[in-house]
């Protein structure tokens, strides 16, 4: 079972270029998000997706694109790489829901980004 | 401005000894909350969670404990042991709100000496 994976680990950008940071999860979870950790902010949300189909704004989603065609997959496009972007990102996948625990989510080990 | 607050970025404890982590909140509507563990190079890993109905949880060495009054949680690890050393993460959410989104503290870095 691989949980939450994360593909690629590290990337170095030039300002300006696009890319895509993969996530795939492998539990069925209905729920998807992304998140950006940076030094003294804890962990921000990006993106998120309650099912295939459905995604929505987190905090911090300005240069950010997502997509959610699948219940596996949810990949977070860069469109225009900013040395601003140059953080840590976690992929999160969880089951959704009203009920006790459903918050609990499982992360990716991450993806280091760095625009030059 | 930061709902969910951790004010110490880092603690130092001696093996055995017990560790306290503190994480305040801002949001009334707030009613889940969970601790979450970070080692470098990983992922965070979740702890252990309260809800707002309790004031106590319990988990083996982990216990969290909720002032709702004060808006205030702590992680009380008892004792310390060195691989506890990480970063301790405090995160809040409304359940059932916004895809159960999770709002994060900055962090409190643990260092356990053995």
């Amino acid at each position: 079972n691989a949980g939450v994976t994360q593909t690629p680990k590290f990337q170095v950008l030039k300002t300006g270029q696009s890319m895509t940071l993969q996530c795939a999860q492998d539990m069925n979870h209905e729920y998807m998000s992304w998140y950006r950790q940076d030094p003294g902010m804890g962990l921000r949300l990006i993106h998120y997706s309650v099912g295939a189909g459905i995604t929505d704004q987190g905090e911090v989603p300005n240069g950010y694109n997502v997509s959610r065609s699948t219940t596996e997959d949810f990949p977070l496009r860069l469109l225009s790489a900013a040395p601003s972007q140059t953080s840590v990102y976690f992929c999160a996948s969880g089951t959704g829901g009203p009920w006790d625990g459903a918050n609990v989510l499982t992360f990716g080990a991450g993806s280091r980004l760095t625009v030059l | 401005d930061q709902q969910v607050k951790q004010n110490s970025p880092s603690l130092s404890v001696q093996e055995g000894r017990i560790s306290i982590l503190n994480c305040d909140y801002t949001n009334s509507m707030f009613d889940y909350f969970l601790w979450y563990k970070k080692y470098p190079a990983e992922g965070p890993t979740f702890l252990i969670s309260i809800s707002s109905i309790k004031d106590k949880n319990e988990d083996g060495r982990f216990t969290v404990f909720l002032n709702k009054s004060a808006k205030h949680l702590s992680l009380h690890i008892v004792p310390s042991q060195p691989g506890d050393s990480a970063v301790y993460f405090c995160a809040a959410s409304e359940i059932g709100n916004a895809g159960n989104m999770l709002t994060f503290g900055g962090g409190t870095r643990l260092m356990v000496k053995p």
